[in-house]
């Protein structure tokens, strides 16, 4: 069974617009961490935002919040304000707990985010 | 500055060779990771270690070998054995992969391997 779940492969948004960016999870593991990454066409991951399983508010970082309903395990992105330097491809991560024997990073297939000028 | 490097950038292999591409990384970080991206898949873990001298497969680690001889350096090497190594690949360092939940990732800048 998948661990990350991202369902958009790609989205179009209009610039200056706002964009959330869907991610589910599985885990047993009380204690893990969500992770988004960007990823722009040279390569490179850009660490965006990190939501602890435990944190009681939803994690933000500028332009970037997390929407992190645990019930569901559903951890989105919202990206406000977009803009064209946006562009790129976003990856959902999560970690669990080393008690859990599996505290690597498991990665989503991601989704590609397009901004229209 | 502290960081990840890895090298080449790009790599051209020829059917059967064997190729190692490096890793390191100057920031004193415990655990290190090789990852595999493929269009459409995300990343995919190859082989990670979390200290000198120790490292463990991850999920797609046939036709692949590594080795952690000093805490700076984790190379990896594409072996014959590797039926499709066309791809991006890209290596990652943690501070502790063994205690604190929290702690991110910092990555190198990839190396895009082709078979030709």
């Amino acid at each position: 069974a998948q661990k990350i779940t991202q369902t958009q492969p790609g989205m179009f948004v209009q610039e200056k617009e706002a964009v959330t960016l869907d991610c589910t999870y599985d885990t047993s593991d009380p204690s893990y961490g969500l992770f988004w990454y960007k990823q722009p066409s040279s390569g490179e991951m850009i660490f965006l935002i990190y939501q602890g399983s435990y944190d009681q508010q939803n994690a933000t970082e500028g332009r970037y919040s997390l929407n992190f309903q645990k019930a569901r395990k559903s951890a989105n992105l919202v990206i406000s304000a977009s803009q064209l330097g946006d562009s790129a491809m976003y990856f959902c991560a999560m970690r669990e707990s080393p008690n859990f024997g599996n505290e690597k990073l498991t990665f989503g297939t991601g989704t590609r985010l397009t901004i229209i000028p | 500055d502290g960081g990840i490097t890895q090298s080449p950038k790009y790599l051209f292999r020829k059917e059967g060779q064997n190729v190692t591409l490096s890793c390191e990384q100057n920031l004193n970080h415990d655990a290190m990771y090789w990852y595999r991206q493929d269009p459409g898949q995300g990343l995919r873990l190859i082989y990670y270690s979390q200290i000198v001298n120790d490292f463990q497969k991850g999920d797609i680690a046939e036709g692949y070998s590594v080795s952690r001889e000093k805490k700076e350096s984790f190379p990896l090497t594409v072996t014959s054995a590797q039926k499709n190594p066309t791809a991006f690949y890209l290596c990652a360092s943690s501070i502790d992969s063994g205690v604190v939940v929290s702690d991110g990732y910092t990555f190198g800048s990839g190396t895009r391997l082709t078979v030709v």
